[in-house]
């Protein structure tokens, strides 16, 4: 199975700040990485597919970049809503695994 | 608008079974693959199985092959997971997903539904 390292594993920001959440794959997945934002009893809502595709309707302060094994989710200006938990999850094998999360709080 | 509407979770003693149900709207179900992931209390997200568009094709996780089953009814845009032998392990909110394509391979979940909580304790 490919593992997936997320780095944090939380994140301490202030609302505007710049935050980057990284994930790893422990084997090259060439660009089939896809980002989650999972709110406090919520669903995980997908936010970027294909490392850096934004899905329809997710603001454009988010943005994902990367290839291989090294991928980057960026927030460019944190707003209040998006403080929340992410996930980064790999499709290029099965079984699709998902990194562990990395929980984006307000300092 | 897709939604998707979780079903048929609650509590089940070890080694017991339950059957979940994922009825959705707002799309042709016949022309996309779908997933369970299920999410344990307080942790991560874990996929657990998917079917191909005409359910000619499943996929299951190791944690799970042998004792669950994915299936889904096209003519009643409903998609299933049959478990079997529960161990508290599998205690978890569980959530159906809607894969891009027909075919299940390389894709993404979206969207989620809103999940359906299995406790799985004596």
């Amino acid at each position: 199975d490919i593992q997936m390292t997320q780095s944090p594993s939380s994140l301490f920001a202030s609302v505007g700040d710049r935050v980057t959440i990284t994930c790893r794959a422990s084997q090259r997945i060439s660009t089939y990485l896809n980002w989650y934002q999972q709110r406090p009893g919520k669903a995980p809502k997908l936010l970027i597919f294909a490392a850096s595709t934004l899905q329809s309707g997710v603001p454009s302060t988010f943005s994902g970049s990367g290839s291989g094994t090294d991928f980057t989710l960026t927030i460019s200006s944190l707003q209040p809503e998006d403080f929340a938990t992410y996930y980064c999850q790999q499709s290029y094998s099965t079984p699709r695994t998902f990194g562990q999360g990395t929980k984006l709080e307000i300092k | 608008e897709v939604q998707l509407l979780e079903s048929g979770g609650g509590l089940v003693q070890p080694g017991g079974s339950l059957r979940l149900s994922c009825a959705a709207s707002g799309f042709t179900f016949n022309n996309f693959a779908m997933n369970w992931v299920r999410q344990a209390p307080g942790k991560g997200l874990e996929w657990v199985s998917a079917i191909s568009g005409s359910g000619e094709n499943t996929y299951y996780a190791d944690s799970v092959k042998g004792r669950f089953t994915i299936s889904r009814d096209n003519s009643k845009n409903t998609l299933y997971l049959q478990m079997n032998g529960l161990r508290a392990e599998d205690a978890a909110v569980y959530y159906c997903a809607k894969d891009p394509r027909y075919h299940w391979n390389s894709g993404w979940f979206d969207p989620w539904g809103q999940g359906t909580l299995v406790t799985v304790s004596s």
